[in-house]
């Protein structure tokens, strides 16, 4: 398994351009997240979904868009890039097991995104 | 609203035993998580908790009191590669989402 996998791992942007980050996930996982890291701080859930067909917002959801067409795949989408939106940015999958239960988040290794 | 306090940074020798402390305020409390993060990589599991006391995994060990709303890691015989940041982060299930402290930052020296 490959786990989750993130594409790219590096992009640099100019200011109003617009990219889609990828994400996928070969677990099988129902729950699917992303988080952005701004550099000394912890991770903001940026939107998330716990299933195909069914996204929603977390805590930054401002200037940001996702889908889920099918489980495996959950990109998010940056319309209009600005510099606020330097980060670096990580996809989790879990799955999802009830109250009480690990839950345990799987990462992906990030996308490194600078908007200049 | 949900808040999540831990220290910033800490510093420990090789071979030492380091806590490090988390507290929290959330409604509906599903579970408590420790994640380890070296730079430039993603954060990876370390332990749950979502009763009361310690749950112990070799070298590391996570204690939670629901009641006083804290939880620490314990990391014993400390070695160089834990050098990273540790991250708390906490499980409500009123909104199903993982909210996450800012880290702590270990070093550990020779």
């Amino acid at each position: 398994n490959a786990g989750v996998t993130q594409t790219p791992k590096f992009r640099i942007l100019k200011i109003g351009q617009s990219m889609t980050l990828q994400c996928a996930q070969d677990m099988n996982h129902n729950y699917m997240y992303w988080y952005r890291q701004d550099p000394g701080m912890g991770l903001k859930l940026i939107y998330y979904s716990v299933g195909a067909g069914i996204t929603d917002k977390g805590e930054v959801p401002n200037g940001y868009n996702v889908s889920r067409s099918t489980t495996e795949d959950f990109p998010l989408r940056l319309e209009l890039a600005a510099p606020s939106q330097t980060s670096v940015y990580f996809c989790a999958s879990s799955h999802y097991e009830g109250q009480g239960a690990g839950n345990e988040q799987f990462f992906g290794p990030g996308t490194r995104l600078t908007v200049l | 609203g949900q808040n999540i306090d831990q220290p910033t940074e800490m510093t420990a020798t090789e071979g030492a035993i380091v806590q490090i402390n988390c507290t929290y305020q959330t409604s509906g409390f599903n579970g408590l998580f420790w994640y380890q993060q070296h730079a430039g990589e993603a954060p990876t599991f370390l332990s749950y908790n979502v009763l009361d006391g310690l749950e112990e995994k070799g070298r590391f060990s996570s204690f939670l009191s629901r009641s006083k709303g804290y939880s620490y890691l314990l990391l014993k015989e400390l070695q160089m590669k834990d050098s990273a940041s540790y991250l708390c982060a906490v499980l409500s299930y009123n909104t199903d989402k993982l909210i996450f402290g800012t880290g702590t930052r270990l070093q550990v020296f020779p």
